[in-house]
């Protein structure tokens, strides 16, 4: 069965903390993305991979890095944190091959920047 | 700004009634998706329908694609308590790049 698991549902960091949010797949995905959801505005995307070592930036990416070192994990770095990035963030991943193929998500992580 | 935006934001809906969500895009598309989140979690896939199709079946779902009016429709038969959620529709542009763009969804509540 599919499976994309992030490292936490919940997690409350301070102002300028450095955060890190793990994302990992089981389905040897070439592609994975990263998302955060706010009331109103949708799913807005903040980086994606094709690859790994490869990143693109998506609509959003300021105030983000991204790190893939491994196929199965893409992880989301908050430099420093501040509190516009309390939001939901949301993995998925994709295979490669036709455009626009199913995304399988992971649960999200709510997180809330204090 | 969003390229997929649903109609209606809200529906709310008796046990057994049909369900019928809207999405309007802006420019030409490959396919078009639907998703599912119910509350608090992750979106799940229903639907994929391609740019030459008009119309797909899953269950008891089904998904209408008029490109030429750049618009598509979610229906839910028979609507169940289990169906309240929020449901998106995600475009992916020709000539994109492996990425799709989600909507701001259709939040539906089935009234058991």
């Amino acid at each position: 069965d599919v499976k994309v698991t992030q490292s936490s549902r919940y997690l409350v960091k301070r102002t300028g903390e450095k955060v890190f949010l793990e994302c990992v797949q089981d389905m040897d995905h070439e592609n994975m993305f990263w998302y955060r959801q706010d009331p109103g505005l949708g799913l807005r995307l903040i980086y994606f991979s094709y690859d790994v070592k490869m990143k693109e930036k998506g609509d959003i990416p300021e105030g983000y890095s991204v790190s893939r070192e491994k196929k199965e994990r893409f992880s989301l770095i908050l430099e420093s944190a501040s509190t516009n990035q309390t939001s939901m963030y949301l993995c998925a991943s994709s295979l490669l091959g036709a455009r626009g193929e199913t995304q399988y998500f992971g649960p999200g992580t709510r997180l809330l920047v204090l | 700004s969003q390229q997929g935006e649903e109609d209606p934001q809200a529906l709310s809906i008796q046990e057994g009634e049909n369900a019928t969500m809207n999405c309007s895009y802006k420019t030409s598309i490959n396919n078009l998706q639907w998703y599912r989140q119910n509350s608090g979690r992750g979106l799940v896939h229903l639907i994929l329908i391609r740019s030459n199709e008009r119309e797909k079946h899953s269950g008891r779902l089904r998904v209408t694609l008029d490109t030429s009016k750049k618009s598509s429709s979610l229906l839910i038969t028979a609507s169940r308590a289990a169906d309240t959620a929020s449901y998106f529709c995600a475009t992916d542009l020709s000539g994109g790049y492996q990425k799709v763009t989600f909507g701001t969804g259709t939040k539906l509540q089935v009234i058991p």
